[in-house]
């Protein structure tokens, strides 16, 4: 089955301890991104990766790293989280061929950062 | 200034009622492409459709429906006779030409609705 999964799915940690969410994608897609949502401010997008070793910022980037090694993987790193990153989180891959902007998305992580 | 702009946050509805979402963009390119998604209260994002810009025939899809006018530069969303599973977050997306041939993604903050039954 096609998808974008995403873990954890929940999490709850503390101001200043680094922690991974992982992404990855079995469709051999080759930009995938980052977003978050926060009520009233929509699906903004923190990073994104045209393709292996290709990364770039998106519209919210500031307390976040991503890499991108592999094509089916994307993790986005908090290195030192703050309560302000407290948020639902989504990965997202698209093909590039034909390309229409469609995206795909995971599931969703939602992070509380006390 | 917003590509994107979803004006009514939240709306309320009795079971039956049609409603509509409002969704007006904005760009430059004369190729793009315009989405919505719906976010159930479990918090996925589900495609409903798209649409690209030389199109403008409106679709009907069941209950759902679109209407896309290039002249005022809006994609509104109606659903006629809302159920209460209709109770959810709706985006709209907008879908620009970006270098090395890809497209930049531009979601508006999302409408809530609320059927009540």
């Amino acid at each position: 089955e096609a998808q974008v999964t995403q873990n954890p799915r929940y999490l709850i940690t503390v101001t200043g301890k680094k922690l991974t969410v992982t992404c990855s994608q079995n469709m051999n897609h080759e930009y995938m991104s980052w977003y978050r949502q926060d009520p009233g401010l929509g699906l903004r997008q923190i990073y994104y990766s045209m393709n292996v070793e290709v990364t770039d910022k998106g519209d919210v980037p500031e307390g976040y790293k991503v890499s991108r090694k592999e094509k089916r993987n994307f993790p986005l790193i908090l290195e030192s989280p703050s309560p302000n990153q407290t948020s639902l989180y989504f990965c997202a891959s698209s093909p590039r061929t034909g390309t229409t902007g469609e995206l795909f998305f995971g599931e969703g992580s939602r992070l509380t950062v006390l | 200034a917003q590509k994107v702009t979803q004006a009514q946050t939240e709306i309320s509805v009795v079971e039956k009622e049609d409603v509509t979402l409002d969704c007006v963009y904005e760009t430059r390119d004369t190729t793009y492409y315009l989405f919505w998604y719906k976010q159930p209260p479990s918090g996925e994002l589900v495609f409903l459709i798209r649409r690209n810009s030389f199109d403008e025939q409106n679709e009907i899809s069941g209950r759902y429906s679109w209407n896309f006018q290039k002249s005022t530069s809006s994609f509104n969303f109606t659903i006629t006779a809302s159920q209460v599973v209709d109770s959810a977050v709706y985006f709209c997306a907008l879908s620009e030409p970006y270098s090395g041939g890809y497209q930049k993604v531009t979601f508006g903050i999302g409408t809530k609705l609320q059927v009540i039954p």
